[in-house]
């Protein structure tokens, strides 16, 4: 079945600094891949996707590239900040779901100023 | 347009006890699902409808009963609450014959059982 594992978390940043959040799915076909953000209280809200191998999804300043050979789709952002603090969660939609998503563990990010 | 609405924001039940969490979407959406979130954990799809009429089990469905007479309305019924029941719960929708396959999110009930 379809699975996605996100880095470890919780990640701690100075606000300004680099951002990766690492993922990698296993999936059979070729699924689209997602990153949902939910903040303090709130429901997740997509922050980006990437439809076929080698897009870039971006928004916000984030950045993630559908990489097949390695079956990832990192997260980065080169500087965040305070506003950016919130849990981040991988996703995959595979091609007969019926549009069910596959959910990594998500990671939570706190900045500081 | 309030986009996915959910009630209550919160609840505590006693073991046993049965509830009806409602959702409710106004952006006419085909695809309708109930997610789990258990802390540390990614979310897990308890059911799903792709229409009035229509719903299926998804990777967690014990426990638990849904209906969808109207494409608007998506509620989650709890029989017999078990404290493994205790977590957040999101309800989501889509239409992804619009052309887009982006989920839309509610604001989650927190339910904890006793």
């Amino acid at each position: 079945g379809n699975s996605v594992t996100q880095m470890e978390g919780p990640v701690t940043l100075s606000e300004e600094a680099f951002l990766t959040i690492n993922c990698t799915y296993t999936a059979t076909g070729y699924p689209s891949l997602f990153w949902y953000v939910q903040y303090p209280g709130e429901g997740l809200q997509l922050l980006l996707k990437a439809t076929k191998a080698d897009d870039k999804g971006s928004n916000k300043g984030f950045e993630a590239t559908y990489r097949k050979e390695t079956t990832s789709f990192h997260l980065e952002k080169g500087s965040v900040q305070v506003s950016d603090s919130a849990v981040y969660f991988c996703a995959l939609r595979g091609g007969t779901s019926y549009g069910k998503l596959t959910f990594g563990q998500g990671t939570i990010l706190t900045v500081h100023p | 347009n309030a986009g996915v609405t959910q009630t209550p924001k919160f609840r505590i039940l006693k073991i046993g006890q049965s509830m009806t969490l409602q959702c409710t979407q106004d952006m006419n959406h085909n695809y309708m699902y109930w997610y789990r979130q258990d802390p540390g954990m990614g979310l897990k799809l308890i059911y799903y409808s792709v229409g009035a009429g229509i719903t299926d089990k998804g990777e967690v469905p014990n426990g638990y009963n849904v209906s969808r007479s109207t494409t608007e309305d998506f509620p989650l019924r709890l029989e017999l609450a078990a404290p493994s029941q205790t977590s957040v719960y999101f309800c989501a929708s889509s239409n992804p014959g619009q052309g887009s396959d982006e989920q839309y999110f509610g604001p989650g009930t927190r339910l904890t059982v006793t």
